[in-house]
């Protein structure tokens, strides 16, 4: 069984704050990972991909991945109002099939 | 580019229908990736299709099928409807190689009474 965990929510930060958001994952093998946003009643969006180990900057937002640890995180860096959403970790173990996370909400307070 | 399409968007049927849901994947993209969304599980993988083959499958029952054609479109069907088969149903689409990200579409919601 594949497992995908992020960190339990709702998460709120303050408006300008940094939002720090985490998953781990069992399957050892697993090649990608992405960070997708859903809001509410909407489809998930693409934010991040990252396939090695380090950090990947895209704007105000980071991802950093850790094989070793089997650790994904993304950080948003002063977090807007807009950025209230659910993000959801998902990995994809080589077979073209993504493993998600139950997700974590974010409120960002203005 | 246009994104990924689903027809219809929100559906209501009742128990022991059937029904089909379609996918237009973005232009190029020769994969096509199903899940199911529910408030309790989460998003779950159904199946992907890759040039008009079944390549990966998930863990649900044989009443959720699917296909692909070969202008990569793909219809996912579901036959005897149980209540709890209510839910977002997403495909997603890619290039099926080596760029592994997906894209979703905006979904099919669909209520079974």
């Amino acid at each position: 069984q594949k497992e995908v965990e992020q960190n339990s929510g709702p998460l709120s930060v303050p408006e300008g704050a940094i939002a720090s958001l985490n998953c781990t994952y069992s399957d050892r093998v697993s090649q990608s990972f992405f960070w997708y946003r859903q809001y509410s009643g909407k489809s998930p969006e693409l934010i991040m991909s990252i396939y090695s180990n380090g950090d990947k900057e895209d704007g105000r937002f980071t991802a950093q991945l850790n094989k070793a640890s089997q650790y994904v995180s993304l950080l948003i860096r002063d977090s807007q109002p807009s950025d209230s959403a659910t993000y959801l970790c998902a990995v994809n173990p080589g077979a073209n099939n993504l493993f998600f996370g139950t997700g974590t909400r974010l409120t960002v307070i203005p | 580019k246009a994104g990924v399409t689903q027809t219809p968007r929100y559906l209501i049927k009742t128990r022991g229908q059937q029904v089909t849901l379609s996918c237009s994947p973005i232009s190029g993209h020769r994969s096509v990736s199903w899940y199911q969304q529910t408030p309790g599980q989460g998003l779950q993988f159904l199946f992907e299709y890759f040039s008009e083959t079944q390549r990966n499958k998930g863990n649900f029952p044989g009443r959720f099928s699917g296909r692909q054609f070969s202008n990569s479109r793909s219809e996912m069907n579901v036959s005897t409807l149980e209540l709890g088969d209510s839910a977002l149903y997403l495909c997603a689409s890619s290039n099926g190689g080596a760029d592994q990200t997906q894209y979703f579409g905006p979904g099919t919601r669909l209520l079974v009474l």
